[in-house]
């Protein structure tokens, strides 16, 4: 049981570059999410997804795309890469949303992207 | 003003001591109330939740909200440098329309227990 997965472990990016962070989690979990963690700022949610094919947009979503086409999977894009994309993201997954009630959140170990 | 705010620390404090960790948010619809441990280069994972008010005990770590206060804290007893990590809030409501604001977190406060 490896819990949430991410790939890679670090990653630099020029300027207006794309790339994709990847995310599997093998607890059979409905609820997936990305946050990015800033010094000063905490965790802030950037997508979620309730289930395979449901996605929606969480606190700060601009410049990022997902999709959950399985309940394992929860990839991230940046679309173009901007130095304020610089930051820890994180994924977390959970058994239901953690909005509606106490779910706890599993994270994973975190991608740390460097944007020049 | 943030919704949740945590002292950033760093706190430091000699092996054996009692250590307190502490929030104060502003929405008073928060009933869950958690306190995540991030050790260095690592995820977050949950440590202890309590829902409402009241205290909740686990081996030397003890949980307490006021929501009368909007404050929580964490006590951590007999401190180890293996407790040396950032301990993050975190709090929901009960019932939510939207996961937009699934968790709100605080933003961390770093430990460092001296041996």
């Amino acid at each position: 049981n490896a819990g949430v997965t991410q790939t890679p472990k670090f990653q630099v990016l020029k300027t207006g570059q794309s790339m994709t962070l990847q995310c599997a989690q093998d607890m059979n979990h409905e609820y997936m999410s990305w946050y990015r963690q800033d010094p000063g700022m905490g965790l802030r949610l950037i997508h979620y997804s309730v289930g395979a094919g449901i996605t929606d947009q969480g606190e700060v979503p601009n410049g990022y795309n997902v999709s959950r086409s399985t309940t394992e999977d929860f990839p991230l894009r940046l679309l173009s890469a901007a130095p304020s994309q610089t930051s820890v993201y994180f994924c977390a997954s959970s058994y239901s949303n953690p909005g509606q009630g106490f779910s706890p959140l599993h994270f994973g170990n975190g991608t740390r992207l460097t944007v020049t | 003003q943030k919704e949740v705010e945590q002292d950033p620390g760093p706190l430091s404090v000699p092996e054996g001591a009692i250590v307190s960790l502490n929030c104060t948010y502003s929405n008073s619809a928060f009933q869950y109330f958690m306190w995540y441990r991030q050790y260095s280069r690592k995820g977050p994972e949950l440590l202890m939740y309590t829902y409402s008010s009241g205290n909740k005990e686990d081996g030397r770590f003890t949980a307490q909200v006021d929501k009368s206060s909007k404050y929580i804290s964490l006590f951590i007893r007999d401190s180890q440098p293996s407790d040396s990590a950032t301990y993050l809030c975190a709090m929901t409501q009960q019932i939510m329309d939207t996961g937009r604001r699934a968790l709100t977190f605080g933003s961390g406060t770093r430990l460092q227990v001296q041996p």
